[in-house]
């Protein structure tokens, strides 16, 4: 079980907009910034958002991510097929002095 | 090309010890904090470890603690990761990443290697 959670799996269809979650608490997403990754099968994590809501150089506008209290959400616009991946959410942890990356969510285009 | 790349990894039996590393190329990898992130099949990512660019700092997962240590060697661009007493739930893909600053505490791991697979089995 991780200490942030997100749903499993999220679903859409080429144009849509899809966002999905990421619960922690006070001592990680309260606390701290938050990151988003895109892990695509057999290659290396790529990093999406970071500080909450900011776009290394190269990441698509169609990513959005935002915060408020202890919860994070990543929002994706004008889906694409490429888009299926994994996503997952990270902060950092002041009680376990940690990284905590979410379960990670399975987005499917349909 | 700013690249990872990791190496090591293979079949040991439980209880056992191996040493990951990572090479680095094409940025100065003694200005970066280092981080160990693992995926244990069909499950998410983990993170594993954490080193600053001196090696003044090192954090681990609770799951690794007094098992692993994270190491570094600027002179020759390499990060290193000594696992021991292995389990099987220690079998994974062990991949280390770059921690980079934005802007004041902004960071993230911008840089992944391929990773290398460790896999604990008797």
């Amino acid at each position: 079980q991780s200490v942030l959670t997100q749903p499993p799996s999220a679903t859409g269809t080429p144009g849509q907009r899809v966002s999905m979650s990421c619960s922690g608490g006070f001592s990680n997403i309260g606390s701290n910034l938050v990151n988003w990754y895109q892990h695509l099968p057999g290659a290396a994590p790529k990093l999406l958002i970071y500080s909450n809501n900011q776009r290394p150089s190269g990441v698509p506008d169609r990513f959005s991510g935002s915060k408020s209290g202890t919860s994070a959400s990543l929002a994706i616009s004008g889906l694409q097929p490429e888009d299926e991946a994994d996503y997952y959410c990270a902060a950092w942890d002041d009680s376990l002095k940690g990284q905590l990356f979410g379960g990670g969510t399975k987005l499917t285009v349909l | 090309e700013e690249q990872l790349v990791e190496s090591g990894g293979g079949l040991v039996r439980p209880g056992g010890s191996l040493t990951l590393s990572c090479a680095a190329s094409g940025f100065i990898f003694t200005n970066y904090e280092m981080n160990w992130v693992r995926q244990a099949p069909g499950k998410g990512l983990e993170w594993v470890s954490y080193i600053s660019p001196s090696s003044g700092s090192m954090y681990y997962a609770e799951s690794v603690k007094g098992r692993f240590t994270i190491s570094r060697d600027n002179a020759k661009n390499s990060l290193f990761l000594q696992i021991s007493s292995l389990r099987v739930e220690d079998t994974a893909v062990y991949y280390c990443a770059r921690e980079v600053y934005y802007h004041g505490s902004e960071t993230g791991m911008d840089v992944w290697g391929q990773g290398t697979m460790v896999t604990v089995s008797s």
